[in-house]
């Protein structure tokens, strides 16, 4: 069983519409992250969060550490939002790398 | 805005060839990683560096890979010999604190380097 369960896996979406991507994890962490890779390859960090809420434009990003969950909203989505987005845990005690999810590709249609 | 390079962006080589893959982390950050990506695959923890030395390394991460900030500003992966199953996205990271640090600990990645061994 992976350790960083996503879902949906693959996710269409019309412009405009409210998206979100579930993230639940079974081990304790001391922090999550969310990832955008593009079509190309790279990835970028979107958010990195232990608690609570953060936002950055269209983008929301919520954690529940007792429940082990995690959200990724896209609010008014469009079609340049159409990437897979991953997230990535850092297991809590001395390590520091990052287990991933296996991602969600997310399309939006104009 | 300051950003990691990786080179090459894609490498063939032959089986049992040595490959090195650079990378240039952001030059404030103080935590450097290696990740992979097979094709379909998640991302896959490789290795950590911080402080000259390795912190942290993966299983993945045999005698057969080595790491090194040779000159203060470039961090190396190398694969010694390489095999069929070494083809994967390779990706160059970099952190100015541990990635669970609140406002320090997000992780910058590289573009990737593409590696194809035939």
């Amino acid at each position: 069983k992976n350790e960083v369960e996503q879902s949906p896996q693959n996710l269409t979406a019309q412009e405009g519409e409210f998206i979100t991507i579930n993230c639940s994890y079974s081990v304790g962490i001391s922090a999550l992250h969310w990832l955008q890779q593009h079509p190309g390859g790279g990835i970028v960090s979107l958010f990195m969060l232990s608690s609570g809420k953060k936002k950055h434009g269209r983008l929301i990003a919520t954690i529940n550490i007792q429940e082990k969950h995690s959200s990724l909203h896209i609010t008014a989505s469009h079609p340049r939002d159409s990437a897979v987005y991953i997230c990535a845990v850092r297991a809590g005690g001395a390590t520091n790398k990052l287990i991933f999810g296996t991602g969600t590709l997310l399309a939006v249609q104009p | 805005e300051p950003e990691v390079t990786q080179t090459p962006s894609h490498q063939v080589t032959q089986m049992g060839q040595e490959v090195i893959l650079r990378c240039v982390p952001i030059s404030n950050h103080l935590y450097f990683y290696w990740y992979r990506q097979i094709l379909g695959q998640k991302v896959e923890f490789l290795v950590s560096f911080y402080n000259n030395e390795i912190s942290e390394k993966s299983e993945i991460f045999d005698d057969q890979f080595s790491v090194e900030r040779p000159d203060g500003s470039n961090f190396t992966l190398k694969i010694r010999s390489t095999k069929l199953e070494d083809s994967a996205m390779y990706f160059c990271a970099s952190s100015r604190s541990y990635t669970g640090a609140a406002n320090t600990g997000e992780l910058f990645f590289g573009e990737g380097s593409r590696l194809t061994v035939l």
